[in-house]
Formats: C-alpha cells, structure tokens, sequence
C-alpha cells in the first residue's frame, strides 16, 4: 500500500496562478485533511472533509478551495496564489472512529513569488 | 474553541536522560490526545494517543504521554532520551463534539550526544 500520496512535491508559481494540490489515499479512509506548515505556526487546519462530497472549513480556509469527489481523493486549490500562502502542505486521513490517528503524506512544498 | 499549548520552541536532553514535551489542551466535550514525530522534510508520524481509561499511555519508539484531566495536560516522556529521538513533536487534540483536529506549534527535540 502506497498510503497517502501528495501531487507534486515541489512548485514554484507566480502570484495570482492558481493550482491544484492532489492527496490520494489507499487506505479507505472517510476523513480527510489539508494542513499547511509554517515556521513557528505549527500545523494549521485549512479544510477537512468527512466523507465523499462532503467538505467543510479549518482554521484558515481563506484563500484555498477544496473537493472530495472520490473517496480516495482530496484536492486543494488555490485560485490566485499569494505570497502568504508560501508553505509547506500536509494532508492527512483517517478513519471514521474519533479516537483514529491520522495518516499523513509527504508534504507539498509551495513557493509564490 | 479547541486549542493546544506546547509551551516549550525547544527542550535540549542530554542522551541518556529522562525528557518531557509538554501539552496542554482546551475542548469541549471529551478530548482525544495525539502526538506525532516529524524528522527533516517528512510527514508527521503517529506515535501514541489517549481515547479513555488508563491514564499513562505507551506508544512507539519508548515513549509514553500521561493524561491528566485536571491540569488538562497529555505530556510526552521518555525514560532515557536517544540522540535519535531529535525531532519535531507535535501534540494534537480532538473532541468527541467535533471532527477537526487541531495542532499545537510544535517542540523542536535536541538530544545532545
């Protein structure tokens, strides 16, 4: 089992690009989340989603949209990247009980210029 | 609001020593404890959790947390600290009354050969 995969690694955009940022998982998992990585901030809830079609907002859902149209997938994008949103994002999942552990992937390293 | 306090940026151990990261939380509800490791440009890894009953908790790689509901902390230990324990420690909280789980910033773990 790969268990959960980011798509891509790295990116560099300009301000006002925009991109999608792909979690895949394997594991069967209902939740899903994104998080992004910022020195001396920890980890920050953007979205989560806790089921097929279902999403729903973080801490700091400003600026990122989300999908959860397969089970297995979760998408964050960004419609027109700022420079504040330099970071480096985590998605996770887990299963359905309250007490799961999340899963996370390698992380996604985004620069806006 | 959930939230969780790492009060520490860093804790510096000499190898062989006892360590302690510190956690404290705020939820409604019941919470659910988590702490996670991230090494060097990794995702985070799971190491223990406290759901209910006893309130000292083993996880992976000798560590163990303590729950204590009146101080509403869940701090990480470990009886003699490795030079491989340094790293990144992570303490997370969910409550039973919700589906988002919130991290704390972080502890940078030195442990000094």
């Amino acid at each position: 089992n790969a268990g959960v995969t980011q798509t891509p690694k790295f990116r560099v955009l300009k301000t006002g690009q925009s991109m999608t940022l792909l979690c895949a998982q394997d594991m069967n998992h209902e939740y899903m989340y994104w998080y992004r990585q910022d020195p001396g901030m920890g980890l920050r809830l953007i979205h989560y989603s806790v089921g097929e079609g279902t999403t729903a907002k973080g801490e700091v859902p400003d600026g990122y949209n989300v999908s959860r149209l397969k089970k297995q997938n979760f998408l964050l994008g960004l419609e027109s990247a700022a420079p504040s949103q330099t970071s480096v994002y985590f998605c996770a999942s887990s299963y359905l009980r309250a007490g799961e552990e999340q899963f996370f992937g390698p992380g996604t390293r985004l620069t806006v210029l | 609001a959930q939230s969780v306090a790492q009060p520490e940026d860093q804790v510096n151990v000499a190898e062989g020593n006892p360590l302690t990261v510190k956690c404290t939380y705020s939820v409604s509800g019941n919470p659910y404890l988590f702490w996670y490791v991230q090494y060097p440009n990794r995702g985070l890894q799971f190491l223990l959790k406290y759901i209910t009953g006893d309130n000292l908790v083993k996880g992976s790689y000798g560590f163990e947390a303590e729950f204590n509901k009146s101080q509403t902390s869940f701090h990480l230990k470990k009886p003699s600290a490795l030079v491989s324990d340094s790293a990144l420690y992570f303490c997370a909280v969910r409550s039973s009354r919700d589906d988002k789980i919130i991290f704390g910033k972080g502890t940078r773990l030195h442990i000094l050969p």
